[in-house]
């Protein structure tokens, strides 16, 4: 299946400072890509999709501001947790959409694990 | 919200098989997928439906009833390591996959 690569795995940052999350497809070209956020023994919940080109869309009760996503070519996609603060912490996944698939599925990646002190 | 409801745990005995089922709601219906996710690990796509009836991979199947937004992960010849959260995730039209909160199942000996 598709390969879809995270970086950072995990971080650690103190209150108040910012942390991008890298997100890339690896064999595949994706125009769209999501980004989720799950906390422990929770499900997956879905924050953004992201547009290669175009603005992001977010979910209600998301704040664009504060979550910003930039999706510049069609194999990375960015999101920057902007003045973090303990309650961000979580284990932010982002997916892929392979449209080039019969089945157009989403492949995720390995996830980062975000602790903010 | 999306509607989509399945069981929170299960425990089944290896080698065995086990069902696990997942209700969501219909309206603007545009497929749906079954991925499984270990602890501390990101999902891993298992299967996809789009039309009524069962799909069949390996040990693992997946069946879906549109009309009644009704759909089942049947898993076969259960091993330990199957044991893992098993997430019914409904996609709407506008291409958004929506994820119930998982079934978390237990294979013991």
């Amino acid at each position: 299946g598709a390969v879809v690569s995270q970086h950072p795995s995990w971080v650690i940052c103190k209150s108040g400072t910012s942390v991008k999350i890298e997100c890339r497809s690896l064999d595949f070209q994706a125009t769209t890509m999501f980004w989720y956020r799950q906390f422990p023994k929770q499900s997956l919940m879905l924050m953004a999709t992201s547009n290669e080109g175009s603005k992001a869309t977010y979910e209600q009760g998301v704040e664009k501001d504060k979550f910003l996503i930039n999706h510049a070519s069609l194999t990375l996609s960015t999101l920057t947790v902007t003045s973090a603060h303990p309650e961000d912490s979580s284990f932010y996944i982002c997916s892929a959409r392979d449209q080039a698939s019969g089945t157009d599925t989403q492949y995720f990646g390995p996830g980062t694990r975000l602790t903010v002190l | 919200g999306q509607n989509i409801d399945q069981p929170t745990e299960m425990t089944a005995t290896e080698g065995a098989i086990v069902q696990i089922n997942c209700t969501y709601q219909t309206s603007g219906f545009n497929g749906l997928f079954w991925y499984q996710q270990h602890a501390g690990e990101a999902p891993t796509f298992l299967s996809y439906n789009v039309l009524d009836g069962l799909e069949e991979k390996g040990r693992f199947s997946s069946f879906l009833s549109r009309s009644k937004g009704y759909s089942y992960l049947l898993l076969k010849e259960l091993q330990m390591k199957d044991s893992a959260s098993y997430l019914c995730a409904r996609r709407t039209g506008a291409n958004n996959l929506f994820f119930g909160t998982g079934t978390r199942l237990t294979v013991i000996p």
